[in-house]
């Protein structure tokens, strides 16, 4: 069955901390696509990042990066030189269909506050 | 602004009453989505359709629960004889039907039941 999981409800860093997100995954196909959102408080999921089972090559984008493990099922996320603006609630999902876009699953989320 | 839309934004009904959101996708996209989110948790999947095919329902999806999408284009989602219990927000998304393709949300409809 899939599975997201999220240990870590809540991180408060200040702001130009680097800070890593865990994203721990379970299922049982081969083929699956992991996502990133972005829940700022005003509540609109903001799609960040999309990874698919074949590529676990690493992405950067600005400040944002991502560690792709399938060894270890783990889809890890960093801010670097956080921001105040950074602060939000951030959801890791996962989607194993083959044709993809089926059902999401998504973990319970981290709350990231970053303090000024 | 070419988005997900969402309307009524929030939503506050009296037990026993029915409500229906509505919901616009993108609009070159065959997929739509309904979640229910409750306060601290992630989205949760209640059904999604491909065009007007509705293809899957989560058991979360009680026989109060009705969602349409009669023309493929925009859905409404209907509670029936609201409870406390379904107070959340009510997310749709939308996408484009490629394989591994992403989802994209609207802002949602919050809904309060007194």
């Amino acid at each position: 069955a899939q599975k997201v999981t999220q240990a870590q409800t809540e991180i408060s860093v200040v702001e130009k901390e680097d800070v890593t997100l865990d994203c721990v995954y379970e299922t049982r196909d081969t083929t699956y696509y992991l996502f990133w959102y972005k829940q700022p408080p005003s509540g609109e999921l903001v799609f960040l990042i999309r990874r698919n089972s074949f590529d676990e090559q690493n992405e950067i984008s600005g400040r944002y990066s991502w560690n792709f493990q399938k060894s270890t099922s783990s889809f890890n996320f960093t801010i670097t030189a956080s921001q105040v603006v950074d602060s939000a609630v951030y959801f890791c999902a996962l989607s194993e269909a083959p044709t993809g876009g089926f059902k999401t699953i998504f973990g319970a989320g981290t709350r990231l506050f970053v303090k000024a | 602004d070419t988005g997900v839309s969402q309307n009524p934004r929030h939503k506050i009904t009296k037990r026993g009453q029915n409500v229906t959101f509505r919901c616009d996708p993108i609009s070159e996209h065959n997929r739509l989505y309904w979640y229910r989110q409750t306060l601290g948790q992630g989205p949760e999947f209640l059904t999604y359709f491909q065009n007007e095919a509705q293809l899957e329902k989560s058991r979360l999806l009680s026989d109060r629960f009705s969602a349409e999408r009669p023309k493929g284009s925009f859905s409404t989602l209907e509670i029936q004889r609201t409870e406390q219990g379904d107070s959340a927000m009510y997310l749709c998304a939308s996408s484009s039907g490629t394989p591994g393709d992403t989802q994209y949300f609207g802002p949602g409809t919050r809904l309060t039941v007194l």
